[in-house]
């Protein structure tokens, strides 16, 4: 079945570490996007990438690092400049004009 | 960046009772679309509208497209307890269309009492 894999489900970040999360996709889908949820909001845009080998920075890009090399793949980096980064991470996917598709998210932790 | 505001912000029903929430911007939208998002995962799209005054089902949902284009409407009839979760509203800002970039509301949460 088509769809947009996250990996892994839960992770914990020591202070200093650069952390990060993949997103993979089968969808063909041209655009790819990263979201951070916190407890209780909506969710707010990262990074978004409208080809490969070519992203934007979002709303909150800060402490984030992205790379677009293939289509099928966004990974996004949590860097030890994110000095808040316990959320839950969604990863999403588009095409064209059609709406975007989620995936299951990553829920990062402090330890 | 631009905010929807949603509205209620939380609410707890009885099952079989039909829930109303909607969601209004200070800007025109062109695509309105509505997520509904279970715990621990992520938000599965309900339904799409794309022209002002359009009214489009799914099942128990119905959404509405706002005339302004300045805000949205979801309605739940005869609410069970699958229906538990966050809703919320999305649209790309400006005048882009739909599939780039979205702005999110803050969210609706459905809790329904046996």
């Amino acid at each position: 079945d088509g769809g947009i894999t996250q990996s892994p489900k839960y992770l914990f970040r020591k202070e200093g570490q650069n952390v990060t999360l993949s997103c993979e996709q089968n969808l063909n889908h041209d655009a790819m996007y990263w979201y951070r949820q916190d407890p209780g909001q909506g969710l707010r845009l990262i990074y978004y990438s409208q080809i490969v080998n070519d992203f934007q920075k979002g709303d909150i890009a800060e402490g984030y690092s992205v790379s677009r090399e293939k289509k099928e793949s966004f990974p996004l980096t949590v860097t030890s400049a994110q000095k808040n980064p316990t959320a839950f991470y969604l990863c999403a996917s588009s095409t064209g004009i059609q709406p975007q598709h989620f995936g299951d998210g990553t829920r990062l932790s402090i330890l | 960046g631009q905010q929807l505001n949603q509205s209620p912000q939380s609410m707890f029903i009885q099952e079989g009772e039909d829930v109303s929430m909607n969601c209004t911007s200070s800007s025109i939208f062109n695509t309105w679309l509505w997520y509904k998002q279970d715990p621990g995962e992520g938000p599965v799209l309900l339904i799409a509208l794309y022209k002002a005054g359009e009214l489009t089902s799914n099942g128990r949902l119905t959404a509405q497209f706002g005339i302004t284009r300045k805000d949205s409407f979801l309605n739940i009839s005869a609410s069970i307890p699958s229906d538990v979760g966050i809703y919320f509203c999305a649209g790309p800002p400006g005048l882009t269309g739909g599939g780039n970039k979205l702005t999110f509301g803050t969210g609706t949460q459905l809790k329904v009492e046996l």
